[in-house]
């Protein structure tokens, strides 16, 4: 079944504490991304990626990092966790950056509280 | 980033009745999508509209792409409980940009 997949889906932790969120899928897609969805403000991206080795930026990268050593995962890391980053985490493939409303397919989210 | 004002941020309505929700951006957008979130899940695509003035529907889902490019609204018809959720609507300046994302719109529907 075609799918991507984010683990944990709920995690509680501590400030400052270090954490990554793994995002994977088997649908073979170059583009890959994280967004964050809180209250109000609908999807926010974080970090994006083009393809293997190729990251940038999205609106809310403050925080955060990504690497994208593999076609298939693109983990997103929180090096000092703040309360603040609070939310609802998703991750999203699709199958190329060529634009034109291509389907991004949605993850499941991971609920993260940061104490 | 861009902004996308999405509206009404919820709705409470009779199991029957039509909803109509819509979003408006200061600037132009090459594409508007709308998606749903059933709880628990992530945005699943509904409707997908690439040319200014296009109308689209999906079962009893319609969608258009306003004329100006700056806006877009979603009707469904005659709603059901399971249509219970948020609907986000999401813009693409140009081919190959990121999506900005709506608010949503939460609802609710009562059997």
């Amino acid at each position: 079944e075609a799918q991507v997949t984010q683990n944990p889906r709920y995690l509680i932790t501590v400030t400052g504490k270090k954490l990554t969120v793994t995002c994977s899928q088997n649908m073979n897609h170059e583009y890959m991304s994280w967004y964050r969805q809180d209250p109000g403000l609908g999807l926010r991206q974080i970090y994006y990626s083009m393809n293997v080795e190729v990251t940038d930026k999205g609106d809310v990268p403050e925080g955060y990092k990504v690497s994208r050593k593999e076609k298939r995962n693109f983990p997103l890391i929180l090096e000092s966790p703040s309360p603040n980053q609070t939310s609802l985490y998703f991750c999203a493939s699709s199958l190329s950056f060529s634009g034109d409303g291509e389907t991004q397919y949605f993850g499941p989210g991971t609920r993260l509280l940061v104490l | 980033g861009q902004q996308l004002n999405q509206s009404p941020q919820s709705m409470f309505i009779q199991e029957g009745e039509d909803v109509s929700m819509n979003c408006t951006s200061s600037s132009i957008f090459n594409t508007w999508l709308w998606y749903k979130q059933d709880p628990g899940e992530g945005p699943v695509l509904l409707i997908a509209l690439y040319k200014a003035g296009e109308l689209t529907s999906n079962g009893r889902l319609t969608a258009q792409f306003g004329i100006t490019r700056k806006d877009s609204f979603l009707n469904i018809s005659a709603s059901i409980p399971s249509d219970v959720g948020i609907y986000f609507c999401a813009g693409q300046p140009y081919a190959g940009n990121m999506l900005t994302f709506g608010g949503g719109t939460r609802l609710m529907v009562k059997p």
